[in-house]
């Protein structure tokens, strides 16, 4: 199996634009994560989906973040306006179980995104 | 506010020493306790999880969960310059909370 698979690897953009940052899933896992990484809060949950149905959103900063998963082998999280503070490493992860369970979270590679 | 905390150290060892990297969590209602490890400019990358209390072992790691004292640790025995990482906390209350991670490293 690839992994987790998430595309672009890098973004640079300037603020005000829209930004897509996409992933690919391990095919049979049915739980799909979005996380932020930056030095100043860490690790963030932002969003997760249960067989391509989002069940808790509560960690999305802003109604400029959106997330959608039309399918099981593909999920986008949006950003529109994007904004300097947004700058940060997006990680994607997917298990077979949700956060109730103790399966494994594999993690994509990550997207880094600068906002100029 | 559920907080997880962590020492961000850095944590130096020798080489073939037991590191000790410890974490605190705030919600009692904590059910499943994480430890990943992330190599700069990787993703994070699970190592144990543990949901009872006392110790839990994989090779040369012990995971160690303290429930009344909110206390959870991860010891490296016989530690390699390849354990040099970043390792963080994650605590699973119904969601998944992640600590800022303790920096190690082992020097040869």
């Amino acid at each position: 199996d690839a992994g987790v698979i998430q595309s672009p690897r890098h973004e640079v953009t300037e603020m005000g634009q829209e930004v897509t940052l996409r992933c690919k899933p391990i095919s049979g896992h049915d739980y799909l994560f979005w996380y932020r990484q930056t030095m100043m809060r860490g690790l963030e949950l932002l969003i997760y989906f249960n067989n391509n149905v989002p069940i808790d959103d509560s960690g999305m900063p802003e109604d400029r973040f959106s997330a959608k998963m039309p399918n099981a082998s593909f999920s986008t999280l949006k950003i529109q306006p994007s904004e300097p503070r947004d700058s940060a490493v997006y990680f994607c992860a997917s298990s077979y179980g949700g956060l109730a369970s103790t399966d494994t979270q594999y993690f994509g590679p990550g997207t880094r995104l600068t906002v100029l | 506010q559920k907080e997880v905390e962590q020492n961000s150290g850095p944590l130096s060892v020798p080489e073939g020493a037991i590191a000790s990297l410890n974490c605190t969590y705030s919600d009692r209602g904590s059910q499943s306790f994480f430890w990943y490890r992330q190599y700069s400019g990787k993703s994070p990358e699970l190592i144990m999880f543990i949901y009872s209390n006392g110790d839990k072992e994989d090779g040369r790691f012990t995971a160690q969960l303290n429930k009344a004292s909110q206390y959870v640790s991860l010891l490296i025995r016989d530690s390699q310059p390849s354990d040099s990482a970043t390792y963080l906390c994650a605590v699973n209350s119904n969601d998944m909370r992640f600590g800022a991670g303790t920096r190690l490293t082992v020097k040869p």
